[in-house]
């Protein structure tokens, strides 16, 4: 079985400051894909990443970068320069191989950028 | 523009009724998916489709029915027999090639049960 913990329900920062959010993940499994999830008031989640097991590379993408540790079973997700614009709920997922369908979400946590 | 289309985006039911929610695709994708959405809980999958006329159960497709008679379209039924049916829907799609987890929102429906 593979599991999605994200232990931050709820976080509020001020723009303009870094927040990570925290995901860490279960699963038995050598070869997995891990992904992050962006689900603004709209309702519709849209994709950010996705990470195979096999690459440990830090990445960054503008405001957005993510640490994962396979040591720590960790894939942490930073805001640098929030902005409110950020506001919403970001989950994270883990898939074994790599399909939508055994895609494992995390209970998600709420970013608040307060002006 | 290519997208997700559900309707309605809210909807309420009296005990005992089936409702139908409509999830319709123009991204030529052959998969598509039903979640559900509890508040504090991650998406769990109802149902899923590979391709045209087949699909099969996701975790928690008891209560639900779909059908996927047309590559663009995959609707849900909440049956009366879903015991907790108020929810966020969330339908979703992905492309075959491109199934590496990588899926495609709606913005959902929200399904109220008074």
């Amino acid at each position: 079985a593979q599991k999605v913990t994200q232990a931050q329900t709820e976080i509020s920062v001020v723009e303009k400051e870094d927040v990570t959010l925290d995901c860490v993940y279960e699963t038995r499994d050598t070869t997995y894909y891990l992904f992050w999830y962006k689900q603004p008031p709209s309702g519709e989640l849209v994709f950010l990443i996705r990470r195979n097991s096999f690459d440990e590379q830090n990445e960054i993408s503008g405001r957005y970068s993510w640490n994962f540790q396979k040591s720590t079973s960790s894939f942490n997700f930073t805001i640098t320069a929030s902005q409110v614009v950020d506001s919403a709920v970001y989950f994270c997922a883990l898939s074994a191989s790599g399909s939508a369908r055994q895609l494992t979400f995390g209970s998600g946590t709420q970013l608040t950028v307060l002006p | 523009d290519g997208g997700i289309t559900q309707s309605p985006k809210y909807l309420f039911r009296k005990e005992g009724q089936n409702v139908t929610l409509s999830c319709e695709q123009n991204l030529n994708h052959d998969a598509m998916y039903w979640y559900r959405q509890d508040p504090g809980q991650g998406l769990r999958l109802i149902y899923y489709s590979q391709i045209v006329n087949d699909f099969q159960k996701g975790d928690i497709a008891e209560g639900y029915s779909v059908s996927r008679e047309k590559k663009e379209s995959f609707p849900l039924t909440v049956t009366s027999a879903q015991k907790n049916p108020t929810a966020f829907y969330l339908c979703a799609s992905s492309g075959r090639v491109q199934n590496t987890g990588e899926l495609f929102f709606g913005e959902g429906s929200r399904l109220t049960v008074l």
